[in-house]
This record gives C-alpha cells, sequence and structure tokens, in this order.
C-alpha cells in the first residue's frame, strides 16, 4: 500500500492567490521529504528538501520566497505556491524514504496545479 | 556530481514482443540505481533497485535490469510486453541510501504497447 501519501490530488486556483500541498509520511516518521517538480513529458527536477524542524534546502534556481516549505512534523510537510501564476502550473510530487539501509524512495500521487 | 541519460524518448512497440530501455549513468563514486515507473498524473512506482552484487536484477510486472559497470548502464527489459506497459519509466542514481539523499533523475521514456 501507499506509504506517502499527498493532497489535493489536483488543484485549480486563479493568478495571485496561493495553494498549499500536503505530504504525508503513513506509518513512519520522516525527517526528511523530498518536493519534485515535473514539466509536461519531462522528468522530475527536485526543488527542495524538507527538514524537520529546520529550514528547507532549495535547489538552485528555486524561489525559496515562492515555494514555501514547512515541515512541522515528522509525518507532515507543506508545500505552498505563493502568488501564483500560469507558469506555476505543473506537477508536483513529494517523496519520502523509509528508514532503513536499502530503502528506496517512496512518491505520493502528486498534484496536478492549473493555475488560470 | 552524478547523472543520468536516458537514450530514447520514446519507444513503441507492439504487444507481446520484447522490449529494453536503455539507461546510462555518470559518476565518479559509487551508485545505486533504480528505475520507476509512471502512469499518467500518478506518482512513481518503484520498478526495481540496484544496491550491490549481482548483475542482474529483477522487479514488479516482469521486468528486469542488468547493471553493467563498465560501460555504466542499468538498461530494463521484459521479455514480453501487455498493453498495460504502457506508461512513462524513469531511470534514477543516488550516491548513498540515507533518508536525507535525493535521487537524480533521467529524461525518461514513453514506452507505447501497441494492441
Amino acid at each position: 500500500g501507499a506509504v506517502v501519501s499527498q493532497h489535493p490530488s489536483w488543484v485549480i486556483c486563479k493568478s495571485g492567490t496561493s495553494v498549499k500541498i500536503e505530504c504525508r509520511s503513513l506509518d513512519f516518521q520522516a525527517t526528511t521529504m523530498f518536493w519534485y517538480r515535473q514539466f509536461p513529458k519531462q522528468s522530475l527536477m527536485l526543488m527542495a528538501t524538507s527538514n524537520e524542524g529546520s529550514k528547507a534546502t532549495y535547489e538552485q534556481g528555486v524561489e525559496k520566497d515562492k515555494f514555501l516549505i514547512n515541515h512541522a512534523s515528522l509525518t507532515l510537510s507543506t508545500l505552498t505556491v505563493t502568488s501564483a501564476h500560469p507558469e506555476d502550473s505543473s506537477f508536483y510530487i513529494c517523496s519520502a524514504r523509509l528508514p532503513g539501509v536499502d530503502s528506496p524512495l517512496h512518491f505520493g500521487n502528486g498534484t496536478r496545479l492549473t493555475v488560470t | 556530481a552524478q547523472s543520468v541519460t536516458q537514450l530514447d524518448s520514446q519507444v513503441p512497440v507492439f504487444e507481446e514482443a520484447p522490449v529494453e530501455l536503455r539507461c546510462n549513468y555518470s559518476s565518479s563514486v559509487s551508485v545505486y540505481l533504480f528505475w520507476y515507473v509512471q502512469y499518467p498524473n500518478q506518482g512513481l512506482q518503484l520498478l526495481l533497485k540496484y544496491l550491490s552484487g549481482s548483475t542482474l536484477f529483477k522487479g514488479i510486472n516482469g521486468f528486469e535490469a542488468e547493471f553493467n559497470k563498465s560501460q555504466t548502464s542499468f538498461h530494463l527489459r521484459k521479455p514480453s510486453v501487455h498493453i498495460s506497459d504502457t506508461a512513462e519509466y524513469f531511470c534514477a542514481v543516488s550516491v548513498a541510501i540515507s533518508v536525507n539523499t535525493p535521487l537524480v533523475f533521467g529524461k525518461g521514456t514513453r514506452l507505447s504497447v501497441i494492441a
């Protein structure tokens, strides 16, 4: 079954508004979660690493004031797209790794954001 | 830094035919390799992983991958594809397996199975 839950699965918002996306680890504690962005027919680009209890680490070129990440608990990370614009429309996917030496990354089902 | 190259952006194949999706990686250190599958508007599902040891790895849905260190490749294969295998396939690399190590993805290969 799913180990990472993401909500909502899709959202449509007007330009200038903010949208919050939630990522939850199910039945395990995730001190670190990763946020990826995927443009149509393209690969996943790492946006940021979300760290529980501390500031997120953003990849080069990602605006931290636009993409606010909060990891307030060991099972929840949120990504808020602030003052969204049409160019922010994309597929956002979170992921986390189960504890354990050989554990791979597990992904949420993604959130399709459309900004009109 | 490590990188992944998926040589084919699209691979059409007839149902029940074999398929190979190619993946090459570049890294100055030992790596861990993964194949993920993505169905439309969904997240990624792990197909299989290479951590160490053997060279041939079996995953879910009848897929397998062969690790070739000399050619720095990790090609994905299936002897007989089904319509339901139509999806996007991503090869990914990581230099460590730890809770705070992300994956670097290739650009993906769209597998289209034709009836």
